[in-house]
Order: C-alpha cells, then sequence, then structure tokens
C-alpha cells in the first residue's frame, strides 16, 4: 500500500501557482520524498526530490515540514500543459545495488483551468 | 540524449500466447525497473534488474520473467497471457547519484490481449 495520503483532485487557475499537498506521517528517517506527474497516455516523469531540505529546480519547488511528516508540491505558474495525476512517494534508499522500489498511490489530479 | 525507449509501443496478443517487451535505458542509467498499470490505477512495480540480475520483485507470478543484458538494456517476458495482463508496460532506468535515485520512465508498451 502507498504510503503517503493525497488529495484525489484539485483545480487551478493558469498563470496561478499550483500547491499540491502530500501527508506521509509514517515516513522513515532514510526515506526520501519523490513527486511524478503522468499526462494522459505517456509515462511518468521525474519532477523532484527530497529528504529533509526544501528543494528547488526547473520544473517545481518542494517543501518538506520540519518533523518530514508532510509536504507540498509547488508549480509556480501553472499552465494548462501542467494539467496531470501528481504522485507523491515515499522511499527508502538503499544505495546503488538496492534501489527501494516506487510504491505508486492514486495520485492527484491536477487540472489548470483558462 | 535519448531518455528511455520501449518497443514496440503498441502489442495485440491472445489469450495463452507470449509476449517480450523491450526497453533501452536512458544513457548513463544502470538499474531497470519494469512496472505494470492498469488503466485508471497507479503504475505497480513488477522487478528491477541491475549488475544483470533480479535484485527485487513485486506481487506478480513467475509467469514475468525478465532479462538485462551487458549494455544494461532490457526483456520483460509474459508466458501463458491472461485477459488480466491487458495494461501498460512501463520501463524506468535509474543510476545512483548521491541524494537518491530517480527513476526516469519511458511512455511504455501498451498491451492488449484478446
Amino acid at each position: 500500500d502507498a504510503k503517503t495520503t493525497q488529495p484525489t483532485s484539485m483545480d487551478c487557475a493558469e498563470g496561478r501557482a499550483a500547491n499540491l499537498p502530500c501527508n506521509h506521517s509514517t515516513i522513515s528517517g532514510n526515506e526520501y520524498v519523490y513527486w511524478y506527474r503522468q499526462i494522459h497516455s505517456q509515462g511518468p516523469q521525474y519532477i523532484i526530490h527530497g529528504l529533509k531540505n526544501n528543494e528547488t529546480n526547473e520544473m517545481a519547488s518542494l517543501i518538506i515540514t520540519e518533523d518530514r511528516k508532510s509536504s507540498t508540491l509547488i508549480l509556480p505558474h501553472a499552465t494548462l500543459r501542467d494539467t496531470a495525476v501528481y504522485y507523491c512517494i515515499v522511499r527508502v534508499e538503499y544505495g546503488s545495488s538496492n534501489t527501494g522500489k516506487l510504491i505508486f498511490g492514486q495520485g492527484t489530479t491536477l487540472q489548470v483551468k483558462p | 540524449d535519448a531518455g528511455v525507449t520501449q518497443s514496440p509501443t503498441h502489442l495485440i496478443k491472445t489469450r495463452g500466447q507470449q509476449v517480450t517487451l523491450r526497453c533501452s535505458p536512458k544513457s548513463g542509467h544502470d538499474t531497470v525497473s519494469w512496472y505494470q498499470q492498469a488503466l485508471g490505477q497507479g503504475p505497480q512495480f513488477i522487478f528491477q534488474y541491475y549488475e544483470e540480475e533480479e535484485r527485487q520483485r513485486g506481487n506478480f507470478p513467475d509467469r514475468f520473467s525478465g532479462h538485462q543484458f551487458p549494455n544494461y538494456s532490457s526483456e520483460l517476458n509474459v508466458n501463458a497471457l491472461l485477459l488480466g495482463d491487458s495494461a501498460l508496460y512501463l520501463c524506468a532506468s535509474s543510476v545512483w547519484i548521491n541524494g537518491g535515485q530517480p527513476q526516469h520512465f519511458g511512455d511504455g508498451t501498451r498491451l492488449s490481449i484478446l
């Protein structure tokens, strides 16, 4: 079973920031938080990941609470092309020879509206 | 730089047949994972290969088998196909970096069983 809880769906106005929450209250110390998204008929796309510090890349920002029990993915200026299912996943990292599998839940369907 | 490539993109088989799906990882990646995604569901982990060995396996029967070649490419084989094997089969590749191992997905093979 997925170890994260996400809202089923969210709407966002084009050009505004999209803030997608995720609860992972049972996360352990060696588990990373990963975010992926899947646009219809394509494979999941890696967005960002982090352990305990906030992270930012060209696609998004990841804010992890100090107790690590929840996180928020921020798309700063949502466009229509950001409409997708967003998955929040926690995964333990063992090292190069034994990486943890990704366990996908149902995700959040984000609808960006004009 | 080519990403993860999978072949074929679509395939139609009948019950009882066998199928082989192929995956070429992203350049520089050495680990390949396979996932099955049924319609309307999140991807489910099948197994993972590293150094030509199966390192982890999800809850899938022995009809599902795989192989990794010295050039890191991989095959997924499914024997005695059932109607329930109809799904999108996704390949993901990765390599260990300091601070995690994000998996990058191909766009999958759509397998239909008649």
